[in-house]
């Protein structure tokens, strides 16, 4: 089975320029998170997804970062306009949320991440 | 508030040698899961386990054991036999509640370096 793909996997971009992160989940998931991974401030959760719904957005940093699923296999972030300070390494996670007693149950399953360069 | 406290930043030991990985976690919950996730030089993230907070029995899987305390709020992670290819970051995890699409806190990591 296909796990977590994420597109582009490296981006390099300069300040102002618009930047979108694309990802398809795990099929049959129910839940979509985006992560942000620095050296400085390590794995930050931005917000995740649950049946395609926005669930918690308190981790995405400011007005510029934005985030849609409309539909159960794909979803963006999109910066606009990027900076440098948001370099980063993007991941993607999804997992089959509610499935009381599952194995697969609430673990999320992390996508290859994008590396984001804004110059 | 969840915390997930990962104190050793980072270890290096021998080849061959066991290798503990500590982690220490908070919550007022008392339904949740804990999970290690492991980080090699790659960069992906990849699941290694998952426990829920009414099963304390300790796992085995090859060269990897888990320890879940909950006396001492602990989730501690053992190699034995360590390889260089475990080098890698590893990071231990705690989920909000245990409802649909919990969040996940993760400690800050440990970077385990292996020598040859």
């Amino acid at each position: 089975d296909a796990g977590v793909i994420q597109s582009p996997r490296h981006e390099v971009t300069e300040m102002g320029q618009e930047v979108t992160l694309r990802c398809k989940p795990i099929s049959g998931h129910n839940s979509l998170f985006w992560y942000r991974q620095t050296m400085m401030r390590g794995l930050e959760l931005l917000i995740y997804f649950n049946n395609n719904v926005p669930i918690d957005d308190s981790g995405m940093p400011e007005d510029r970062f934005s985030a849609k699923m409309p539909n159960a296999s794909f979803s963006t972030l999109k910066i606009q306009p990027s900076e440098p300070r948001d370099s980063a390494v993007y991941f993607c996670a999804s997992s089959l949320a509610g499935a009381s007693g599952g194995h697969e149950a609430d673990t999320q399953y992390f996508g290859p991440g994008t590396r984001l360069t804004v110059l | 508030a969840q915390k997930v406290t990962q104190a050793q930043t980072e270890i290096s030991v021998v080849e061959k040698e066991d290798v503990t990985l500590d982690c220490v976690y908070e919550t007022r919950d008392t339904t949740y899961y804990l999970f290690w996730y492991k980080q090699p030089p790659s960069g992906e993230l990849v699941f290694l386990i998952r426990r829920n907070s009414f099963d304390e029995q300790n796992e085995i899987s090859g060269r990897y054991s888990w320890n879940f305390q909950k006396s001492t709020s602990s989730f501690n992670f053992t190699i034995t036999a360590s390889q260089v290819v475990d080098s890698a970051v590893y990071f231990c995890a705690l989920s909000e509640g245990w409802s649909s699409a919990s969040k996940i806190i993760f400690g800050s990591g440990t970077r385990l370096s292996i020598r040859p």
